[in-house]
C-alpha cells in the first residue's frame, strides 16, 4: 500500500482558532482524499472528502486544500471547538479502486 | 440503520488461544473491509470482500489470520494461534457498491492477548 505521510502527529489549539492539518501522498494516479474523524471509543467516520480536479472543497467550518502540484492536501478547522477534540485521519484512492490507505492520524486537542 | 455492528467490543486471551470477532455490515452495502489499527502502525487494511468474495487479503499479516464471510449479513476475521503482537483494535467497514462510496465503520473491537 502507498503511503501518506500525514503531519502533525498531535495539535492542541485554543478555543476558536484554526487547526490545519497536513497530508502527502505519491501516486499521482490517486484520485479521491477523504478525511476521517475519530472520537475516543468509536470508528472513524467520513468528515469531508475531494477529488484533485477542484483545489479546494468547503463544508461549514471545515475546509479542504488541494495542491496537485505539490502532492499535498491538507484540512482547515476554522473556529475550532472542543467538540472537535478527536483524531483525524487522511486517506486517498486510486482510480477504480475501493481501497482506502490512510495516513497515521492528527490527534487534535481544542482548549477552552 | 443500526450501522456497522461489531462483536465483541472487547477481548482479553492468552497468548496462543483462537480469537473470533464478527462483523454485521449495514444491510444492501455490497463491500466489506477488516482493519486493523495500532499506534505504531495506524489503520492498515487487512482483507477486503466483494459480495461476500475476498477480492484482496494482501494486507493479512500472517497465516495465523483468516477471514471469512458467508453470507452478506456476516463476517469473521479469526486469529489461530493468537500472539501478543496481535494486539490492537480491529475495526469492520462496510460500503456501497459504488467508486469512493464513504466507508462506514462499527466500532471496534479492542483485542488484548497476554
Amino acid at each position: 500500500q502507498q503511503q501518506v505521510k500525514q503531519s502533525p502527529q498531535s495539535l492542541i489549539v485554543q478555543k476558536g482558532g484554526i487547526s490545519i492539518i497536513n497530508c502527502a501522498y505519491e501516486n499521482t494516479a490517486f484520485d479521491y482524499f477523504p478525511w476521517y474523524q475519530q472520537f475516543p471509543g468509536k470508528g472513524p467516520a467520513l468528515l469531508i472528502a475531494i477529488r484533485p480536479d477542484v483545489s479546494e472543497k468547503k463544508e461549514g467550518r471545515f475546509t479542504i486544500s488541494f495542491n496537485k502540484s505539490a502532492k499535498q492536501f491538507s484540512l482547515h478547522i476554522m473556529d475550532s471547538q472542543p467538540g472537535d477534540s478527536a483524531t483525524y485521519f487522511c486517506a486517498h484512492s486510486g482510480a477504480g479502486s475501493y481501497q482506502l490507505t490512510f495516513g497515521k492520524g492528527t490527534k487534535l486537542s481544542v482548549i477552552p | 440503520d443500526a450501522g456497522v455492528i461489531q462483536s465483541p467490543r472487547h477481548e482479553v486471551t492468552e497468548m496462543g488461544q483462537e480469537v473470533t470477532l464478527r462483523c454485521k455490515p449495514i444491510s444492501g452495502h455490497d463491500y466489506l473491509f477488516w482493519y486493523r489499527q495500532t499506534m505504531m502502525r495506524g489503520l492498515e487494511l487487512l482483507i477486503y470482500f466483494n459480495n461476500n468474495v475476498p477480492i484482496d487479503d494482501s494486507g493479512m499479516p500472517e497465516d495465523r489470520f483468516s477471514a471469512k464471510m458467508p453470507n452478506a449479513s456476516f463476517s469473521t476475521l479469526k486469529i489461530q494461534p493468537s500472539e501478543p503482537r496481535d494486539s490492537a483494535v480491529y475495526f469492520c467497514a462496510s460500503s456501497l457498491r459504488r467508486n469512493n462510496s464513504p466507508l462506514h465503520f462499527g466500532n471496534g473491537t479492542r483485542l488484548t492477548v497476554t
